[in-house]
């Protein structure tokens, strides 16, 4: 039973370019959510998708953006990219419906932005 | 979503049981209480959660005070590997609610 996938594992970028990271949900999961970890610091929650649309939205800038297909896996997109976009970028999935399902998280992608 | 409260670092000696505590005085009668622990370079990894009464599963127990304004995430036997960052968090029961990070408790086992 695979867990949450995501690629790459590691990217560098530059000020100014545009990254999309991936994620495959676990099997049987219909919602995905990202997060962004910066060193020492917990995840902050960027957004939620289910069936295909954004459900709901962190305190990010509209340079973040997201899709879901319709195999439920997932893509964040950064423009812009600023220093402060460097860090560990982290993809969660669960079951919709179930309230108190927990959610799964993947190994996240380290972003690093020179 | 409720604020929590947790100490910045806890150390355990290996075999024996660590105790870590969390306030969350705000809990609303809506939100469960959530533990996930991240080992370095991982992702956070579920451990348990709950509402009101006690909960145990094959990782850990989950001690809730009556009044649910604090809780206690006991593991029985902790190991070398235990060496992580542990979050509580009070997540609202609603289908698909975020998890609300907060700084977590670095807990070192030591031999």
């Amino acid at each position: 039973d695979a867990g949450v996938t995501q690629s790459p594992t590691h990217l560098i970028k530059t000020r100014g370019q545009q990254v999309t990271l991936r994620c495959s949900p676990k099997s049987g999961h219909d919602t995905v959510s990202w997060y962004q970890q910066a060193l020492g610091q917990g995840p902050q929650f960027i957004f939620q998708y289910y069936e295909e649309e954004e459900r709901q939205r962190g305190n990010f800038p509209d340079r973040f953006s997201g899709h879901q297909f319709p195999n439920y896996s997932s893509e964040l997109n950064v423009n812009a990219l600023l220093l402060g976009d460097s860090a560990l970028y982290l993809c969660a999935s669960s079951l919709a419906g179930l309230s108190n399902q927990p959610q799964h998280f993947g190994d996240g992608t380290r972003l690093s932005i020179l | 979503d409720a604020k929590t409260t947790q100490p910045p670092s806890m150390d355990c000696a290996e075999g024996r049981a660590a105790n870590l505590p969390c306030n969350h005085s705000t809990i609303s009668g809506n939100e469960y209480v959530y533990w996930y622990r991240q080992i370095h370079s991982q992702g956070p990894q579920y451990i348990i959660h709950g509402l009101k009464n006690n909960e145990t599963n094959e990782m850990a127990s989950l001690i809730i005070t009556e009044d649910r304004k604090s809780s206690t995430l006991i593991l029985p036997h902790a190991t070398l590997r235990d060496t992580a960052v542990y979050y509580c968090i009070v997540r609202e029961t609603t289908s698909g609610s975020r998890l609300t990070f907060g700084e977590g408790t670095q807990l070192t086992v030591n031999p």
